[in-house]
């Protein structure tokens, strides 16, 4: 069955960086995109970004530019995603999220993981 | 931007009874681009509908979704103690040569 299981929780000082990933299993690894959702403590979804897994390419909110990295690892199932110079603000659940391509939506999702920024 | 206004932002009915979930677009979206989620404290959201109406695997019948333009519909025919979470739609746009895969804010649907 397709999984989508990522690491767990980080807890993170301002300015550093986090790394989460995203272990994939139960289909064809580069035949899906792979996005980026996150959401903050009692908030709605915000996506983040997507990378399309077997072209290995990536496009990020204009908001995040320079901040996040997303990369893949064919030869695990893994997706990368690194958030950098963390904020207070960053302080959420991110989410990774399965997409077959141009279908628009996300159809499998991993259970998240909490990142705590503090100062 | 793509805006997507959800309403209303909390909705309290009985088990049985019909709900109606809106979700509106600032601007016209093609019907394959609107998918409702369905996320329950402390859970990943679900996918509930894709494309506008098409039900995700393993949705019951009493979900449906329609709509088209600007104004799109989640229609919860008799409610399910299970249904009760918050419900999100989310788009996807493409404008000024980037991608956008819009959330509206939640509706929140709560046993009355």
């Amino acid at each position: 069955q397709v999984q989508l299981v990522q690491s767990g929780a980080e807890v993170k000082e301002t300015g550093a960086s986090v790394k989460i990933s995203c272990k994939t299993s139960g289909y064809g690894f580069t035949n899906y995109y792979i996005h980026w959702v996150r959401q903050a403590p009692g908030q709605g979804l915000e996506w983040m970004g997507i990378i399309r897994v077997g072209a290995d390419k990536t496009e990020n909110v204009q908001k995040f530019q320079g901040r996040v990295t997303m990369t893949r690892d064919t030869s695990t199932s893994t997706v990368y995603m690194e958030l950098s110079s963390l904020r207070s603000e960053d302080t959420a659940v991110y989410f990774c999220a399965r997409e077959f391509p141009e279908t628009f939506n996300f159809d499998y999702w991993g259970q998240g993981t909490l990142v705590t920024v503090s100062s | 931007e793509i805006v997507l206004t959800q309403s209303p932002g909390t909705l309290s009915l009985s088990p049985g009874e019909r709900a109606t979930l809106s979700c509106r677009a600032s601007q016209s979206l093609s019907n394959r681009y609107l998918a409702w989620y369905q996320q329950k404290p402390g859970q990943a959201p679900r996918l509930i509908m894709y494309a506008t109406s098409t039900r995700a695997t393993g949705i019951p019948d009493r979900f449906s979704g329609s709509g088209s333009g600007t104004d799109f519909t989640l229609t919860i025919s008799r409610l399910e103690p299970e249904d009760f979470a918050v419900y999100y739609c989310q788009q996807y746009g493409y404008s000024y040569s980037s991608y956008s895969y819009i959330f509206g804010q939640g509706t929140k649907l709560e046993i009355k």
